[in-house]
């Protein structure tokens, strides 16, 4: 079974500032891949970033960067120079290459941007 | 990325009847997922839709009530049968690309509510 926890109900950030969404994930499988997703008020799933298992590097998407420590399973986003359409819901989810990466989702972080 | 859009986009339906929600995608993909998001909760995958084949349920979601089909590379619908309150949620569709590897792409969603 895997499993993904978003510990961080809810954060608030000021604009122009970094913010760091904290996810940690529980698999035996050696292949896998991690995914962030943003949710707007209007309930689309926007893909923002994605890290492989196997992947050297830190995964990096415009202002979106990924901070993948593998052996603490951890996979926080970190969003900076924050702007107010930020503000939404941020999911983290796991996909397993076995299990043709079938995603497992968080509880999500909200975010709330302020000016 | 791959262009997904769903119909419809929201729904108010009255218990005991079916909806059936269509996913339509823009090119070509190999993997098509429904997922469900009932209110203030995370993602959770009810089925894998199998292009020319029967879906692959997930744990806790059945055929019968979910009855699913895919018969191409580019479309897929999700009927809700005999529909009860507690199947109100968002339904949305998602996608994973041949050509941008194991990133997946999710349908602005259907919001139904049942009376």
């Amino acid at each position: 079974a895997q499993k993904i926890t978003q510990t961080q109900p809810g954060m608030f950030v000021q604009e122009k500032e970094a913010v760091t969404l904290d996810c940690t994930y529980d698999t035996s499988d050696p292949s896998y891949g991690l995914f962030w997703y943003k949710q707007p008020s209007s309930g689309e799933m926007i893909f923002l970033i994605y890290q492989g298992s196997y992947d050297q590097q830190n995964a990096t998407e415009g202002r979106y960067s990924l901070n993948f420590q593998k052996a603490r399973k951890s996979a926080n986003l970190v969003i900076s120079a924050s702007q107010l359409g930020d503000s939404a819901m941020y999911f983290c989810a796991m996909g397993r290459r076995s299990n043709d990466y079938k995603l497992s989702f968080g509880a999500g972080t909200t975010v709330t941007v302020r000016a | 990325s791959a262009v997904i859009s769903q119909k419809p986009s929201r729904d108010i339906c009255q218990r005991g009847t079916s909806l059936t929600i269509q996913c339509q995608v823009d090119s070509q993909v190999t993997m098509m997922f429904w997922y469900r998001q009932q209110p203030g909760q995370s993602l959770t995958l009810i089925a894998t839709a199998n292009q020319g084949s029967e879906a692959t349920y997930e744990s806790g979601f059945v055929i019968d009530k979910f009855p699913i089909s895919r018969p191409n590379l580019t479309f897929s619908t999700l009927t809700v049968s005999n529909m009860s309150p507690e199947d109100s949620s968002i339904y949305l569709c998602s996608v994973s690309t041949v050509t941008t590897g194991y990133e997946q792409y999710f349908g602005p969603g259907t919001r139904l509510t049942v009376t």
